[in-house]
């Protein structure tokens, strides 16, 4: 079966901190990554998405690939007590259909 | 740009009763489009894929005569709780996407609550 491990946290960090989300999965033919963002009662909102082995960054927000390790990573500069939400790893098994497979999700605190 | 709605954002039903939530794409045409379930403090669940103009494809576990959804155009989905229990009560969300894309985008989501 094939699966997206998170922790669930919650990761607490002071404002102003670097917050670090990981995300493993299972699949070794997964060819697509998504980070999402769901805060409380609402739906997932895309942060960021990565294909390749590396880095891709957007603003405060890096996401790393380590595809070898199967392993994925959201980096978040600078937190703000508004990035407070459940961050969702989603990942694209590769096998055409195009669904994705959903973590747990981590929930992130930032203290003011 | 890649904006989905759904309607209604919350429902409240009796048992017994069927349940119609729509999904819609409003600035592009969403070859494919997702329905998920999530319970409270859990994550989403994948219950059904539907292409347009074809027959929705279910995960397994997820009955396909009780969820009926139907892709009629390409910018419209719609999922049909049929003889809705209290325990389809839960948070549906669909996400949409193109056909040269990867990227799911979702809807705010359908809270159902079956008394």
């Amino acid at each position: 079966q094939k699966e997206v491990e998170q922790n669930s946290g919650p990761l607490s960090v002071p404002e102003g901190a670097i917050a670090s989300l990981n995300c493993t999965y299972s699949d070794r033919g997964s060819q697509s990554f998504f980070w999402y963002r769901q805060y409380s009662g609402k739906s997932p909102e895309l942060i960021m998405s990565i294909y390749s082995n590396g880095d891709k960054e957007d603003g405060r927000f890096t996401a790393q690939l380590n595809k070898a390790s199967q392993y994925v990573s959201l980096l978040i500069r600078d937190s703000q007590p508004s990035d407070s939400a459940t961050y969702l790893c989603a990942v694209n098994p590769g096998d055409s259909s195009y669904k994705l497979i959903f973590g747990s999700g981590t929930r992130l605190l930032v203290r003011p | 740009g890649a904006v989905v709605s759904q309607h209604p954002s919350r429902v409240i039903c009796k048992s017994g009763t069927s349940v119609k939530i729509e999904c819609r794409s409003l600035d592009f045409q969403a070859t494919t489009m997702f329905w998920y379930r999530q319970f409270p403090k859990q994550s989403l669940m994948l219950m059904a894929t539907s292409n347009e103009g074809s027959k929705a494809t279910y995960e397994q576990g997820v009955e396909k005569d009780k969820f009926l959804i139907n892709h009629a155009s390409l910018t419209l989905s719609t999922l049909t709780v049929t003889s809705a229990h209290p325990e389809d009560s839960s948070f549906y969300i669909c996400s949409a996407k193109t056909g040269g894309e990867e990227t799911q985008y979702f809807g705010p989501g359908t809270r159902l609550l079956v008394l």
